[in-house]
């Protein structure tokens, strides 16, 4: 079972629409979470953090966590054909010895059609 | 807000040749840094994790002694990647986060094609 998992896509909306992203992940030990935008070519760039259950919102941008679940999920509303990327979800877990590493998921390419 | 910078952006060099990797933050001190490689349409691939003042810690898998990282100051860390070869071609990119390592941003990276 992969750490973290994504759906690899592509995921199709329309221009307008929600676009709604989803992430599981296995280390129930996870406690930052993380959602980073890849566009072709280039290096990932932070969209969300969030840390508690609930939801954050930055935006058009909508983070919810539900740790009883292991889910993590990204909307996107009124997306734009500029969203159209690969979205990267990643946890971070902590330990005594501090945070530990990033974990990625292989990330959804998101496709929004004008 | 929290920049990374990493030089060069674009490698072509021959067969053989070592080439390395700069990445520096520039407004705030990263005690850790952590470099990743990417093939195209592949998920980003943790090398290492590069640690201010000490020896890097890598990846299963991944050679120590092909892929050197130095992290001199708070600032700076390197990755010489040793007598490179065609399948060393790859995009590197690296990170750093602030307190606590949170959350990560990452340099523009480097794209690297050996001939």
């Amino acid at each position: 079972q992969k750490e973290v998992e994504q759906n690899s896509g592509p995921l199709s909306v329309p221009e307008g629409a929600i676009a709604s992203l989803n992430c599981t992940y296995s280390d129930r030990g996870s406690q930052s979470f993380f959602w980073y935008r890849q566009y072709s070519g280039k290096s990932p760039e932070l969209i969300m953090s969030i840390y508690s259950n609930g939801d954050k919102e930055d935006g058009r941008f909508t983070a919810q966590l539900n740790k009883a679940s292991q889910y993590v999920s990204l909307l996107i509303r009124d997306s734009q054909p500029s969203d159209s990327a690969t979205y990267l979800c990643a946890c971070q877990g902590w330990r005594n010895t501090g945070f530990q590493k990033l974990v990625f998921g292989t990330g959804t390419r998101l496709l929004v059609s004008p | 807000g929290a920049v990374v910078s990493q030089h060069p952006s674009w490698v072509i060099c021959k067969s053989g040749t070592s080439v390395k990797i700069e990445c520096r933050s520039l407004d705030f001190q990263a005690t850790t840094m952590f470099w990743y490689r990417q093939f195209p349409k592949k998920s980003l691939m943790l090398m290492a994790t590069s640690n201010e003042g000490s020896k890097a810690t890598y990846e299963q898998g991944v050679e120590k002694d092909k892929f050197l990282i130095n992290h001199a100051s708070l600032t700076l860390s390197t990755l010489t990647v040793t007598s490179a070869h065609p399948e060393d071609s790859s995009f590197y990119i690296c990170s750093a986060g602030d307190r606590d390592q949170q959350p990560q941003h990452f340099g523009d990276g480097t794209r690297l094609s050996i001939l």
